[in-house]
């Protein structure tokens, strides 16, 4: 079991540029999410699924696109870079629907945009 | 909304100190509340959790009791280690939104242990 995998590990963009964040899960979880986390700032959520074929926006959802491609894979896409966009973005799984279901978290993969 | 609010950091302590780090919150209802920590580099981990209230949960030496009284859920460690050094995050789960549900975390708190 391999749990939640994030690629890349590290990115570096510059400003404009578009790339895609790939998540996978395979611990047959419902429900995924993207988060971005910022110095003080803790993790913020930016788009999340619930279930395979529905995304819904999180707190901070400008500047991004989601789209959860099967029940195993939930890809975060930036169209056009910038530096506010500098941070570290974990994907995180859940297998149940309720709040008492924790989360799995991937190891983040680490962007910066110049 | 649901809110979550940890103490200021970052804490630093000599090994074999005594740990505590404050977390309380707001929410509707009856949320289940997590402590996950991370360690350099790495994601984030569920360290304990706990469903309702009065609740302890336990790992690691790590505790942390769900207090609805107070709105609290403090984690406590009788006697840290250096290999306890990670950013912790105090987080809360909702259960009244259902598939929705997310976790809404504090703002996470860097402990560093020194020998």
């Amino acid at each position: 079991n391999a749990g939640v995998t994030q690629t890349p590990k590290f990115q570096v963009l510059k400003t404009g540029q578009s790339m895609t964040l790939q998540c996978a899960q395979d611990m047959n979880h419902n429900s995924m999410y993207w988060y971005r986390q910022d110095p003080g700032m803790g993790l913020r959520l930016i788009y999340y699924s619930a279930s395979e074929g529905t995304t819904d926006k999180g707190e901070v959802p400008n500047g991004y696109n989601v789209s959860r491609l099967n029940k195993r894979e939930f890809s975060l896409r930036l169209e056009s870079a910038a530096p506010s966009q500098t941070s570290v973005y974990f994907c995180a799984s859940k297998g149940g629907s309720g709040g008492a279901y924790e989360q799995y978290f991937g190891p983040g993969t680490r962007l910066t945009v110049t | 909304g649901d809110s979550v609010t940890q103490m200021e950091g970052p804490v630093t302590l000599s090994e074999e100190a005594f740990l505590t780090i404050n977390c309380t919150y707001t929410a509707t209802g009856y949320p289940s509340l997590f402590w996950y920590v991370q360690y350099p580099g790495e994601g984030l981990q569920l360290l304990l959790k706990a469903t309702k209230a009065d609740d302890k949960g336990s790992n690691k030496g790590f505790e942390a009791t769900y207090r609805k009284e107070t709105t609290s859920f403090h984690l406590e460690k009788g006697s840290v280690q250096v290999s306890d050094s990670a950013v912790y995050f105090c987080a809360l789960g909702n259960p009244y939104t259902g598939a929705n549900s997310k976790l809404t975390f504090g703002k996470g708190i860097t402990l560093s242990v020194r020998p």
